[in-house]
């Protein structure tokens, strides 16, 4: 067990709909990844937020945003949804911002999200 | 820009048998890597790291991964296979300049048989 939670496990919902994602990261962990992992993209980085603060921006569509609150944890909201966006969304967590990045990052068992 | 290359999709190897899988990458400055093995249906697991030093890193369950500058490589090894072991490894990268974002190979699916 990574410490890191993620609800809800699976996800199935229709094209045109939104939905949230949420995220819990291990205990004293400032910063949180998201990733996307799909057979046809792989492990793909989405975005990173530290102590509350967007960090990073990876292959992040606009439809899909993500917010960190004062209690560390996360939320993935994604929009419009399309049934490409059917994957498995992963959390992370670790306890740097990134530019010290020999820190590893502690995974979550992932949300499996299905649109139809 | 960075990237990892791992060669082979699937590796096959009998139990007891010593495994190796492939991990190349490029990064502009030096290198932090890492190795993560995914079980079905869950998140990935860290199991080993370079930063700096000892080119022969030690990680978790046996495993084991060294560092080859001249050849830009980080293969993981194990000396004697468990069927256990069967599970999808991601080799990533970072460079250590600046944020530069973790960037993962598309994994090895590693099969031991009994």
């Amino acid at each position: 067990d990574s410490g890191v939670t993620q609800t809800p496990k699976h996800l199935i919902t229709a094209t045109g709909q939104r939905v949230t994602l949420r995220c819990s990261p291990r205990s004293g962990d400032l910063s949180v990844y998201w990733y996307q992992q799909s057979l046809d993209q792989g492990l793909q980085f989405l975005i990173q937020y530290y102590n509350g603060e967007e960090r990073a921006k990876g292959n992040i569509l606009e439809r899909f945003s993500a917010q960190q609150f004062p209690d560390l944890h996360s939320e993935l909201n994604l929009s419009s949804l399309e049934l490409g966006d059917s994957a498995l969304y992963f959390c992370a967590s670790s306890s740097t911002a990134g530019t010290s990045g020999e820190r590893e990052q502690f995974f979550g068992p992932g949300t499996r999200l299905t649109v139809l | 820009a960075q990237s990892v290359a791992q060669p082979e999709d699937q590796v096959n190897v009998a139990e007891g048998n010593p495994l190796t899988v492939k991990c190349t990458y490029s990064v502009s400055g030096n290198p932090y890597l890492f190795w993560y093995v995914q079980y079905p249906n869950r998140g990935l697991q860290f199991l080993l790291k370079y930063i700096t030093g000892d080119n022969l890193v030690k990680g978790s369950y046996g495993f084991e991964a060294e560092f080859n500058k001249s050849q830009t490589s980080f293969h993981l090894k194990k000396p004697s296979a468990l069927v256990s072991d069967s599970a999808l490894y991601f080799c990533a990268v970072r460079s250590n300049t600046g944020f530069q974002k973790l960037v993962f190979g598309t994994g090895t699916r590693l099969l031991v048989s009994p």
